[in-house]
């Protein structure tokens, strides 16, 4: 079972200011099937990123994926009031699972 | 329009038992994975397992095999989460998701609304 790490836990940004998000993985994702989710309080998670790099439909070009094996980041380039919420990483492929997840707040 | 509607709120005792639905619209019910997430209060999303409705095939993840069953009726296009005894430690809020494609190595495209199951004496 792969088990994947996040960090930070927390992250204190203004707006405007640039995120960096990490995930890392006990072992290699297979086929890069690693993906970025964005929570708000009081709702379903929603699709950010898939294939570790591609931008799910109506994802603002502002978030962007990148890494392999098993180190990702997923990038905020310029945070947006509505941006601020918890970010989950989750790897797809036998034996699904998701990071502990990051929670962005306001500095 | 792909819609994943959840059954409501439950409030039950330990020990009992409940089965919890999600029912497909908009899209061929038997051609996608259906997975169930949990999220205890305050924390993560979990991987309970998945379901693909066209032949009922059913994975679970290893810390939830043999807590939770998962199934599907196709004919009305239902997946369902079910505990024969409730714990406390069951108390979170439960997703059913629609994966993005027909296989099975795909992310989460869809969300149901969630279920809230509240388990207390």
């Amino acid at each position: 079972e792969i088990v994947l790490t996040q960090s930070p836990g927390t992250l204190f940004l203004s707006p405007g200011e640039r995120a960096t998000l990490s995930c890392r993985a006990s072992q290699s994702v297979s086929s890069n099937y690693l993906a970025w989710y964005q929570q708000k309080p009081g709702q379903a998670p929603r699709l950010l990123i898939y294939a570790a790099s591609d931008r799910a439909t109506g994802i603002p070009d502002r978030f962007s994926g990148s890494g392999s094996g098993t180190d990702f980041t997923l990038t905020i380039s310029r945070l947006e009031p509505e941006d601020f919420a918890v970010y989950y990483c989750q790897q797809y492929g036998s034996s699904p699972g998701f990071g502990q997840g990051t929670k962005v707040e306001i500095k | 329009e792909v819609q994943l509607v959840q059954s409501g709120a439950e409030v039950k005792k330990p020990g009992e038992s409940l089965k919890v639905s999600c029912t497909g619209s908009g899209y061929s019910f038997t051609s996608y994975w259906i997975a169930w997430v949990r999220q205890m209060p305050g924390k993560g999303l979990e991987w309970l397992g998945r379901i693909y409705p066209g032949d009922s095939d059913t994975r679970y993840s290893p810390s939830s095999q043999g807590q939770v069953t998962i199934s599907a009726d196709r004919s009305i296009s239902t997946t369902y989460l079910q505990w024969s005894s409730l714990k406390a430690s069951d108390t979170a809020m439960y997703y059913c998701a629609r994966l993005g494609g027909a296989g099975g190595y795909h992310p989460v495209y869809y969300w149901g609304q969630g279920t809230l199951v509240t388990v207390s004496s």
